[in-house]
């Protein structure tokens, strides 16, 4: 399978923890985004890389959340101190030559309990 | 303060029937309008997308419908099937930046 994969499906987590997701790109994509989707809303953007480079973050990125896409290929995202309202779908998209065209991963389902 | 207004929220038809999705907004930034399908537990998958100097695309039973001055955009799926239940977003991205803006979704349900 040469799509975007992520790392875990789900992820159950009490709160005050600290949870850590994994994006696996398409390969050779040299662009790579995080969006957060809550029961029926739309994904929200967290935030662009563009190779290694951290571009473009959300307001939505508290200082709970951390992102890094550290050799410019698989990215990963932490979440401190989880709160209840971190319960979502993450979810990693990637694309190549530009914006469009972004394609998506099945996404992380986070529950804090 | 949400960026593209979509509906209705859900929609059922009757098998063969053209579903249309309704998408609004206001930032004349925006410059590139997708359509992502979206099954339980997956990703959204790229449908279609159009960009505002055409007023109409279609690929196979999909077709995008675009007024720029109303600064409106809609999906119609032709000859509906059940494997079309899924719910739709639309999307938006200005063209400063690289993110999307998506509608708050619209589950379609077609009925055998």
């Amino acid at each position: 399978d040469t799509g975007v994969s992520q790392d875990p499906r789900h992820k159950i987590t009490k709160r005050g923890q600290n949870v850590t997701f994994r994006c696996d790109p398409i390969s050779e994509h040299n662009r790579l985004y995080w969006y957060r989707q809550t029961l029926g809303q739309g994904p929200e953007f967290l935030t662009y890389f563009q190779n290694e480079a951290q571009l473009e973050k959300s307001r939505l990125l508290s200082d709970r959340f951390s992102a890094e896409r550290p050799k410019g290929s698989f990215s990963t995202l932490e979440i401190q101190r989880t709160e209840q309202g971190d319960s979502a779908m993450y979810l990693c998209a990637s694309s190549l030559l530009g914006p469009n065209e972004q394609y998506f991963g099945p996404g992380t389902r986070l529950t804090v309990t | 303060q949400q960026q593209v207004k979509q509906s209705p929220q859900s929609l059922i038809v009757q098998k063969g029937g053209i579903p249309i999705i309704n998408c609004a907004y206001e930032n004349t930034a925006f410059d590139y309008f997708p359509w992502y399908q979206q099954f339980p537990g997956k990703g959204p998958a790229l449908l279609i997308a159009i960009r505002p100097d055409v007023s109409e695309k279609k690929e196979g039973r999909f077709t995008i419908s675009f007024n720029k001055s109303a600064k409106q955009f809609s999906l119609h799926i032709m000859d509906s099937q059940p494997g079309d239940s899924a719910t739709y977003f639309c999307a938006a991205r200005a063209n400063t930046g690289n993110q999307f803006y998506f509608g708050t979704g619209t589950s379609l349900t077609v009925i055998p």
